[in-house]
């Protein structure tokens, strides 16, 4: 079994201030994880993904984040936030051999980005 | 390389109709599923297709079915549409045996059920 929860449902911060989005997860397996960043009435973009290689994961737009297996989380984060980075974000899991494809996603994290 | 293309974009059914969703995948793909997304949630996995069967199914009812052709395009088709029905549609692509999966998603269909 697997599921995913992102601890905030809104995050707001100013323009070039950092970025945290919280992200705790839970697998049977060990675990592949996404990032996904959804902009309004658009589909999914994918931000970044951690496939058991190297824990600290760098993504598109200066996003990176953190596989911490002990904590069971992959946190989200952005030195300098940037207007366009107002969107919704989904931390997704995927795990074992079984649910390949199978994405669960989280329930999502909009973020606000005031000047 | 061809992203994953979905049509049409937006579609309005009456209750009880019937609807077909559409899904290019991207080149090189050889996997689809298919999510959907209610206003304000995450998406929700339906089903996924691989070498035209279907491979895992989410909590859907079977009036949510789907096929897979030759060239791995897909059909995501509705009977009886009820009212919650209405939701944004995702399809995502993805090519399976690889060492690190990556699923590449469509912008979607917006099914409205009035």
């Amino acid at each position: 079994a697997q599921s995913v929860t992102q601890l905030d449902s809104h995050v707001s911060v100013s323009e070039g201030t950092p970025v945290l989005l919280r992200c705790n997860y839970s697998s049977s397996y060990s675990p592949s994880l996404f990032w996904y960043v959804q902009h309004p009435n658009k589909g999914l973009q994918l931000l970044l993904k951690y496939t058991s290689a190297a824990t600290l994961v760098k993504g598109i737009n200066g996003f990176e984040a953190e596989f911490k297996k002990s904590e069971t989380s992959f946190h989200l984060t952005k030195p300098s936030a940037h207007m366009s980075d107002a969107a919704e974000y989904f931390c997704v899991v995927s795990s074992g051999y079984d649910s390949w494809g199978k994405l669960q996603f989280g329930a999502g994290t909009q973020v606000v980005v005031t000047p | 390389e061809t992203g994953v293309t979905q049509s049409p974009t937006h579609l309005i059914k009456t209750r009880g109709q019937q609807v077909t969703l559409r899904c290019s995948s991207q080149s090189g793909h050889n996997t689809v599923s298919w999510y959907q997304q209610a206003l304000g949630q995450g998406p929700q996995f339906i089903f996924q297709y691989y070498r035209e069967e279907e491979n895992g199914r989410g909590n859907f009812p079977p009036r949510f079915s789907g096929l897979q052709f030759p060239n791995y395009s897909s059909e995501l088709n509705v009977n009886a549409l009820e009212l919650d029905d209405s939701a944004l549609y995702l399809c995502a692509s993805s090519l399976v045996g690889t060492a690190s999966v990556s699923y590449t998603f469509g912008s979607g269909t917006r099914l409205t059920v009035v």
